[in-house]
Order: C-alpha cells, then sequence, then structure tokens
C-alpha cells in the first residue's frame, strides 16, 4: 500500500517560476524524502527531512514537514527546463529495515 | 564508492515464462534490499524488502519472489509469468535499519509479457 500521496498529480509551469509539490502520508515516520525521476529511469535521492525537522533547504530546494498535519511539500525555486520530471515522496516509518514506501509522484513539467 | 547493478534493462517474456532479474550492491555491506514496481505513469510500489541474508519481506501477494542468497544480491523471480506481471522493476539499496539513509536506485528493468 502506498504511504505517501502527492498532489498535484501533474503541474506545468514556465522556466523561472516556482513549482510547489505537496505530499501527505498516514502514519508516524522517522523521515520523509524526496526524489526526482527522469523518464524512464532509475530514482535519484534529492532531500531528507527527519521527522524532528520543519524545514530543510539544499540549493534551490525547500522542503517543509508539518507532522501534525502529516503533510510535506517540496519548493523548487527558479525553474529550469532541466527540472522537468516526476517527483516522489517516500516515507521511512522506522519500521523493521527502514522501509521506505513511495506516495504516487507529480510530473512537472518546466517550459522553456 | 557504492554501486548498483541492476540488469537486463529491458526484457520482453512470453506470458507462462519463467523470470529472473538480478541486483547487486559494490562497496556497502549489509545494506537493505529493495524490489519496487513502478507501472506506466504511477507510482512505485514495494514488492520485496531484505534486511539481510536470507531475510526477505514481501509486501504484496502476487506472482513474484524474491531471495538473497548473498549479502550485496537480490534476485526478484516468477516461476510462471503473466500478463499483469508488465512493468519498470526498481532494485534499491539503503543503510543499514536505524539510519536516516537514503536509497540508492539501479536503473530499472522494463519488463514486457506478450
Amino acid at each position: 500500500s502506498q504511504q505517501g500521496e502527492e498532489d498535484p498529480q501533474a503541474l506545468s509551469i514556465q522556466e523561472g517560476e516556482n513549482a510547489t509539490m505537496n505530499c501527505s502520508y498516514k502514519t508516524s515516520i522517522n523521515n520523509l524524502q524526496w526524489y526526482r525521476q527522469n523518464s524512464g529511469r532509475g530514482l535519484v535521492h534529492l532531500i531528507l527531512i527527519r521527522s524532528n525537522e520543519r524545514e530543510k533547504h539544499s540549493g534551490r530546494l525547500r522542503v517543509t514537514l508539518d507532522t501534525s498535519k502529516k503533510s510535506s511539500s517540496l519548493l523548487i525555486t527558479a525553474s529550469r527546463a532541466a527540472d522537468t520530471a516526476s517527483y516522489f515522496c517516500a516515507t521511512d516509518a522506522g519500521e523493521y529495515g527502514n522501509k521506505l514506501v513511495f506516495g504516487a509522484g507529480t510530473i512537472l513539467r518546466v517550459k522553456s | 564508492s557504492q554501486t548498483i547493478h541492476q540488469w537486463p534493462a529491458t526484457l520482453v517474456q512470453p506470458v507462462g515464462s519463467p523470470l529472473s532479474l538480478e541486483c547487486t550492491v559494490e562497496g556497502t555491506s549489509n545494506p537493505n534490499l529493495y524490489w519496487y514496481r513502478q507501472a506506466a505513469g504511477r507510482g512505485l510500489q514495494l514488492l520485496f524488502y531484505s534486511v539481510g541474508i536470507g531475510q526477505i519481506s514481501s509486501e504484496v501477494p502476487q506472482n513474484l519472489s524474491a531471495s538473497r542468497p548473498q549479502d550485496r544480491q537480490f534476485i526478484l523471480s516468477s516461476k510462471k509469468l503473466l500478463l499483469s506481471d508488465s512493468g519498470f522493476y526498481l532494485c534499491a539499496w539503503s543503510g543499514e535499519a536505524g539510519d536516516d539513509t537514503e536509497a540508492f536506485f539501479g536503473q530499472g528493468t522494463r519488463l514486457t509479457v506478450v
């Protein structure tokens, strides 16, 4: 079963605009992670935020986590055409083996 | 540095044929290993994960099985493929349990059952 659910399912923006994607989950977590997938390829890790953190930055990425609402958001600032990809959140509930459960993803298209 | 190898990249198999996808990890020991399946345009469905040799947890009952004969080898198998087994299969590894660790993915195998 999927733990995280992202919205929107698809997002189309112009180059230079900001892109915001949201993720909701159902159970308590140890951390939440965001990944990127280019078409037909494996996933690449972007950023990890621990359950005791509220905000984290990495370059043009900003992630927030609200454990009371069981939600997270990923903001990509000043988007570029190369940011076009699918973005997934994944939760680590600290269960047996750090099991990572992924959401359905957001397809981001950045138009140049 | 750590690397993950997954093969083959693409595979076309007839219904009823067996399947064996292999994934190996280099440069780390006692990794957590995962098999995911991704349907077209969809998210990742966790199929199996393993925290050690011979320790496999199945997430979704189905026509597939997994084995971990060596510490850094994870194999996804089927005795008889179904049309519904078509999809993009991804292997991944992460650090030992207890760490806040990211997952590293292979490049995936696109399986088409015909």
